[in-house]
């Protein structure tokens, strides 16, 4: 079964530092999406991305963050300067169609730990 | 989006049907209701979703109302492996391409 695939799954960095989650999508998905949990709250959106761009965003995802498709294959985030608070798991997902009519498959998260 | 509403927790023993409703009474008539759940931290999960009609897959069934103001995820014979948090989510194309994670249901379920 096709499977979206997250790494690394457990990243620790220093804050300030900057951080690359990596995502490889399901090869035929058209959108994909970052959500996060931080630990023991909900489920988060942070992001979509179709067609080469953002379609949506949260107000999570301030200048800090950004997203990217550098190639057919693999879906970045990109946190600039991380802060103690982006410490949580962060989980890809992709979709062939649009969130409202077709489900979304996620990964299984990369923890972030920023210390 | 239309907010729904499920119980915090629900236990259910092994073998057992577990039955996991969800209030989404100010749903409007192009919003889909979707179930995912999450098991321990892993990623969330897609189950089913549906508009009017009731639907089956191999992992659950969907019961919703005629007024569409609530609806049931039926999981027919619950296994320890069904423990999660179970979301209720109700989306439309107003919503763009999110989903709305609200607190779930926790299943536990008991040998």
């Amino acid at each position: 079964e096709p499977e979206v695939t997250q790494t690394p799954s457990h990243q620790v960095t220093q804050m300030g530092q900057e951080v690359i989650l990596r995502c490889v999508p399901i090869s035929n998905h058209l959108y994909f999406y970052w959500y996060r949990q931080i630990l023991g709250q909900k489920v988060e959106f942070l992001v979509s991305f179709y067609n080469n761009e953002i379609s949506e965003k949260s107000e999570i995802f301030d200048d800090q963050f950004s997203v990217e498709r550098p190639d057919g294959s693999n879906f970045t985030l990109k946190i600039r300067s991380t802060k103690l608070e982006d410490s949580a798991m962060y989980f890809c997902a992709s979709s062939e169609g649009p969130g409202w009519v077709t489900e979304a498959f996620f990964g299984q998260g990369t923890r972030l730990t920023v210390v | 989006d239309a907010k729904t509403t499920q119980p915090p927790s629900m236990d259910c023993a092994e073998g057992r049907a577990a039955n996991l409703p969800c209030n989404h009474s100010t749903i409007s008539g192009n919003e889909y209701v979707y179930w995912y759940r999450q098991i321990h931290s892993q990623g969330p999960q897609y189950i089913i979703h549906g508009l009017k009609n009731n639907e089956t897959n191999e992992m659950a069934s969907l019961i919703i109302t005629e007024d569409r103001k609530s609806s049931t995820l039926i999981l027919p014979h619950a296994t320890l492996r069904d423990t999660a948090v179970y979301y209720c989510i109700a989306e439309n194309n107003n919503a763009g391409n999110m989903l709305t994670f609200g607190g779930g249901t926790r299943l536990m379920v008991k040998p």
